[in-house]
């Protein structure tokens, strides 16, 4: 099957600095999706691109579908607390109800 | 608005014992609803779909079994449990009128000892 591979698997960074994240494939998805999990918790759609070259910004986090439609980078800026988590990308290859491919998350820790 | 219903939150089960997972969505009609999987520390496995009531897709061969009853309800289920059943378990829909974008339920994280 189709995996994306994700990069850093984790990020150890100071309050207020800017995070950078990205997934690839060696396949071509039509959809990118960005997600963050908190302990416990199912994942939270942060972020949805649709279209490739679409750069989106939701408050501080900014997604881009790469041209190729094989990549795709979440920024975080002035990172916060709360930001703590694991982000998770997520690519869809095809169209109707297919069921989406998981990159193995970035475990973003923040020290203070 | 739509909500997504799963239970129970935890469960502890001994190995060889029977399984049923229950997941619900209110708001919506006709959804798509999906069943992952994910093992500690790791990305989300996609187990099965539906896009219609007793309509299954299983992505990957499995102890494992999927039912939809009603149109808003999505079981998961087991006959015997292995260890490696567990984990962490996640329901999600979509909109069945388009659009990949899939939302989570809370999750049933599975114990099998």
């Amino acid at each position: 099957g189709q995996q994306l591979n994700q990069s850093p698997q984790s990020m150890f960074i100071q309050e207020g600095e800017d995070v950078s994240m990205n997934c690839t494939s060696s396949s071509i998805f039509n959809t990118w999706l960005w997600y963050k999990q908190d302990p416990g918790e199912g994942p939270v759609l942060l972020i949805a691109l649709y279209k490739a070259g679409e750069l989106t910004s939701n408050g501080r986090l900014t997604a881009q579908f790469g041209i190729t439609r094989k990549d795709s980078f979440l920024n975080i800026s002035a990172s916060i607390p709360s930001d703590v988590g694991i982000y998770f990308c997520a690519g869809q290859p095809g169209g109707g109800a297919d069921g989406l491919t998981f990159g193995k998350g970035t475990h973003l820790i923040i020290q203070p | 608005s739509q909500t997504i219903h799963q239970w129970p939150a935890t469960l502890v089960q001994p190995v060889g014992s029977p399984l049923s997972l229950e997941c619900t969505v209110e708001g919506t009609s006709n959804p798509n609803l999906y069943w992952y999987r994910q093992a500690a520390g790791r990305g989300l496995q996609l187990l099965f779909y539906s896009v219609g009531i007793g309509q299954i897709s299983s992505e990957v061969p499995q102890n494992l079994s999927a039912s939809r009853p009603q149109d808003r309800q999505f079981i998961l289920s087991s006959k015997k449990l292995l260890l490696s059943d567990s984990g962490f378990y996640l329901c999600a829909w979509t909109w069945a009128s388009g659009g990949p974008t899939e939302f989570f339920g809370p999750g049933t994280r599975l114990t099998v000892l």
